[in-house]
């Protein structure tokens, strides 16, 4: 079926370090793909999304490209800051179907 | 706007004692969601709305119940608390089914004992 593969981490950076979260989905047709964060003791807000082929989600210094050839929607910023930490989530949707989150993977910046 | 809300934000049941939580929200959405989520097993889908009167079961319905009464308010119920349904309980609503941003709330923490 259909799913999101994602490293649950955590993941460890000093600050102004290159983030990659590497995400790849199986998926039939066309999914929009999304990347959601989580701050400690907050709900999910909306990161960034794409909803087609070779688009690129930005927002905030992160981005990720649609990668429809390898299945795959990676979260990247070139210098991660302190107030970055948190636990970040890929996820897609394939039309009239639910939204399939990934187990979510935790990021630490230290100073 | 106050966007999602979620009541309570913690509580903790003994087995077998039952429950609601309530999700709120103002932004006029047709769809909203109740999911759970535990560690290393990111969110799972409980139930689902697609607009006032109705529900639906998502990936894991069983222990649960749901209303939609009204279009800004979307309740679960547990009937008979289980240990199994300690969680972080998130309610998110939108504005169509899937394809767009869904808007969650802070969450209300659950502890079964």
């Amino acid at each position: 079926g259909d799913s999101v593969t994602q490293m649950e981490g955590p993941v460890t950076l000093s600050e102004e370090a290159f983030l990659t979260i590497n995400c790849t989905y199986t998926a039939t047709g066309y999914p929009s793909l999304f990347w959601y964060v989580q701050y400690p003791g907050e709900g999910l807000q909306l990161l960034l999304k794409a909803t087609k082929a070779d688009d690129k989600g930005s927002n905030k210094g992160f981005e990720a490209t649609y990668r429809k050839e390898t299945t795959s929607f990676h979260l990247e910023k070139g210098s991660v800051q302190v107030s970055d930490s948190a636990v970040y989530f890929c996820a897609y949707s394939g039309g009239y179907q639910k939204v399939t989150f990934g187990i979510g993977t935790k990021l630490q910046v230290i100073p | 706007n106050a966007g999602v809300t979620q009541t309570p934000k913690f509580r903790v049941l003994k087995t077998g004692q039952s429950m609601t939580l309530l999700c709120a929200q103002d932004m006029n959405h047709e769809y909203m969601y109740w999911y759970r989520q535990d560690p290393g097993m990111g969110l799972r889908l409980i139930h689902y709305s697609v607009g006032e009167g109705t529900t639906a079961k998502g990936e894991v319905p069983d222990g649960y119940n749901v209303s939609r009464l009204k279009k800004q308010n979307f309740l679960l119920g547990l009937e008979s608390a289980a240990p199994s349904q300690t969680s972080v309980y998130f309610c998110a609503s939108s504005y169509l089914y899937g394809e767009e941003t869904q808007y969650f709330g802070p969450g209300t923490r659950l502890l079964v004992l």
